[in-house]
């Protein structure tokens, strides 16, 4: 059981550049999120999609879009990278909302 | 704006102490209190959480312990071990809510 899988684990951007960030659970959970972690902040929810089919502005959404591409697959696309998007990112899931979430290993991100 | 203010950033403690983590929060809807492990180039993972209708929980030498009238909540590490150090992060929410809040994060030492 894989979990929630993650790709890629590192990625260099340079400024201006676009990339997509690829999350997949094999859990059959309901709902999945994109959060980033920056050191003394903690985690923050960028979006997040309750069930397959819908997505919402977590706190942070600005710079990033997302789609749901089916209930096992969560992408987090940078339009135009900036280095205030230079942060390490996790895809959790869960099977309804608020309870327990399965995090990714992450994916660290550098945009230059 | 932060809802779930922790303390301390960073603490240190020597094998067999009892680390403490403090979290405060200011939402009374807020009725699910987790707190999430996280190791070295790993996604977080849930420790242990606490719903007020509790003061106090216990998981092995993990323990939470819960101030509903101050809105705030702690962890206690017993017997902490090296292998307990990791960066420790509370996180609350609502039933009604749609996603955790979580706090800045405490980065555990445990020396031998």
């Amino acid at each position: 059981n894989a979990g929630v899988t993650q790709t890629p684990k590192f990625q260099v951007l340079k400024t201006g550049q676009s990339m997509t960030l690829q999350c997949a659970q094999d859990m059959n959970h309901n709902s999945m999120y994109w959060y980033r972690q920056d050191p003394g902040m903690g985690l923050r929810l960028i979006y997040y999609s309750a069930s397959e089919g819908t997505t919402d502005k977590g706190e942070v959404p600005n710079g990033y879009n997302v789609s749901r591409l089916n209930k096992r697959e969560f992408s987090l696309r940078l339009e135009s990278a900036a280095p205030s998007q230079t942060s390490v990112y996790f895809c959790a899931s869960n099977l309804i909302l608020v309870e327990k979430l399965f995090f990714g290993s992450g994916t660290q991100l550098s945009v230059l | 704006q932060q809802q779930v203010k922790q303390s301390p950033q960073s603490l240190i403690v020597q094998k067999g102490g009892i680390p403490i983590i403090n979290c405060a929060y200011e939402n009374t809807a807020f009725d699910y209190f987790p707190w999430y492990q996280q190791f070295p180039g790993k996604g977080p993972a849930l420790l242990i959480a606490i719903r007020p209708d509790v003061s106090e929980k216990k998981e092995g030498r993990f323990t939470i312990s819960f101030n509903k009238s101050a809105k705030q909540f702690s962890l206690h590490i017993m017997d902490s071990q090296p292998g307990d150090s990791a960066t420790y992060f509370c996180a609350a929410s609502s039933r009604s809510g749609s996603r955790l809040t979580f706090g800045e994060g405490t980065q555990l030492t445990v020396n031998p």
